[in-house]
């Protein structure tokens, strides 16, 4: 079975510091990771992926995430916070040869970015 | 453009009262697939599609029907509604092979009395 924990239901941070949104994953084999962003009354919109190589992945918005297999972890960052990122974020695993069972999300975590 | 598309956005029904919620993608996408989410539990997956004819449970099937009998539709069939279906259902499509991202539809917020 696979699994995706965000420990932080909500992550407060003023505009123009860093943010990081945390997340943990548990899967057999090398997953594929995920992060979406949901802003209100709206679907999710892919942010970024990890799929193999390089440990830092960019995405959208300037947000980035680092893989580490060894914590396994895929925690979202970025540099410089902005009020329009605050959001809705979710995690996300698959493993690549679990086709059709499509994605495992995390609970969730509510970025909340402060003028 | 490039699209998921859902309806209806909004629902307020009653226990018992059979209800089809849709799902069409202009995509071409193989894969679909059916979300409900529930403050705090993420997205969990109810029924997915790998092509047409071909559906399986996800991890929440119980109560809930799909048919893929086109390639761009999915729809979500709840024959018997109950309270506890009160939920915010998405509808996702993504194309076959590979890690390739999902593409979300906006929402039904379904309401069970």
């Amino acid at each position: 079975a696979q699994s995706v924990a965000q420990p932080e239901d909500q992550v407060n941070v003023a505009e123009g510091n860093p943010l990081t949104v945390k997340c943990t994953y548990s899967v057999s084999g090398n997953p594929y990771l995920f992060w979406y962003v949901q802003y209100p009354n709206r679907g999710l919109q892919f942010l970024l992926k990890y799929i193999t190589g390089d440990n830092l992945v960019k995405g959208s918005y300037g947000f980035e995430a680092e893989f580490n297999k060894s914590q396994t972890s895929f925690h979202l960052k970025k540099p410089s916070a902005l009020v329009s990122d605050s959001a809705l974020y979710f995690c996300a695993v698959r493993r690549p040869n679990n086709a059709g069972n499509m994605l495992t999300f995390g609970g969730g975590t509510r970025l909340m970015v402060k003028p | 453009e490039a699209q998921v598309t859902q309806n209806p956005r909004y629902l307020i029904t009653v226990t018992g009262k059979k209800l089809t919620v849709t799902c069409s993608q202009n995509m071409n996408h193989e894969y679909m697939s059916w979300y409900r989410q529930d403050p705090g539990l993420g997205l969990r997956q109810i029924y997915y599609s790998m092509n047409v004819e071909v559906t399986d449970k996800g991890d929440v099937p119980e109560g809930y029907k799909v048919s893929r009998k086109e390639k761009r539709n999915f729809p979500l069939i709840l024959e018997s509604p109950s309270p506890n279906q009160t939920s915010l259902y998405f509808c996702a499509s993504r194309q076959a092979g590979g890690p390739h991202e999902q593409y979300f539809g906006p929402g039904t917020r379904l309401t069970v009395t």
